[in-house]
């Protein structure tokens, strides 16, 4: 089935920094690939998604690029503010084009 | 966004009693539900997806007697976690893929449940 690896695991950044998170997938039937931001004990909520049929996309300070030949996508933050600190997950469908396969998550931590 | 809702969510049970979680579309027909569980500071492993008005699809190393899913319409679906035991112990999430929207991969998620076993 669809493994999506995430990197890094944690990231600590200064105000106004970018943060980078990288995430790969293995089916490369995938098509669809979103980023989830949850805070704790709250439910995720996406913040940008990207399909295959293009390369980026950007929604003010966040963009999302896509390599689909090395299967692998980014979430690009810029000037961070403490209020991006949060679990930011990548996904992406499953085989079946049903589910959502979870990277294992990146905590951020923005320090003012 | 759609609206999902997820109840109850947070809920303390003796062990071996069993818990039935809801998860309802509220302004939307979900043909598809997902559910999940998190454990703390982990990422969200899927359980099971689940159809209207057929047997959920459970993945691998998921015990469908102890999990058991019914989604009996298009705006809900229920996980019962039966003869519970600590090491349920966890956060499970459901999420809905919306039937009429153009971008029907988009996952809406509930609240989430804190199930603790004790």
């Amino acid at each position: 089935g669809e493994n999506v690896e995430q990197h890094p695991s944690t990231l600590s950044v200064q105000e106004g920094d970018s943060a980078v998170i990288k995430c790969t997938y293995s089916d490369s039937a995938s098509n669809y690939f979103p980023w989830y931001k949850q805070e704790l004990g709250k439910r995720p909520q996406l913040i940008i998604d990207i399909r295959s049929n293009v390369g980026e996309k950007k929604d003010q300070r966040i963009a999302v690029t896509l390599n689909k030949t090395a299967k692998h996508f980014s979430l690009h933050i810029t000037e961070t503010q403490p209020e991006d600190s949060a679990v930011y997950f990548c996904a992406a469908l499953n085989q079946a084009g049903t589910a959502l396969i979870f990277g294992k998550g990146t905590t951020l931590s923005v320090s003012s | 966004g759609a609206v999902v809702s997820q109840h109850p969510s947070w809920v303390i049970c003796k062990s071996g009693t069993s818990v039935k979680i809801e998860c309802r579309s509220l302004d939307f027909q979900a043909t598809t539900m997902f559910w999940y569980r998190q454990f703390p500071k982990q990422s969200l492993m899927l359980m099971a997806t689940s159809n209207e008005g057929s047997k959920a699809t459970y993945e691998q190393g998921v015990e469908k007697d102890k999990f058991l899913i019914n989604h009996a319409s298009l705006t809900l679906s229920t996980l019962t976690v039966t003869s519970a035991h600590p090491e349920d112990s966890s956060f499970y999430i459901c999420s809905a893929r919306a039937l009429i929207r153009v971008s029907s991969t988009e996952a809406f998620f509930g609240q989430g449940t804190r199930l603790t076993v004790v």
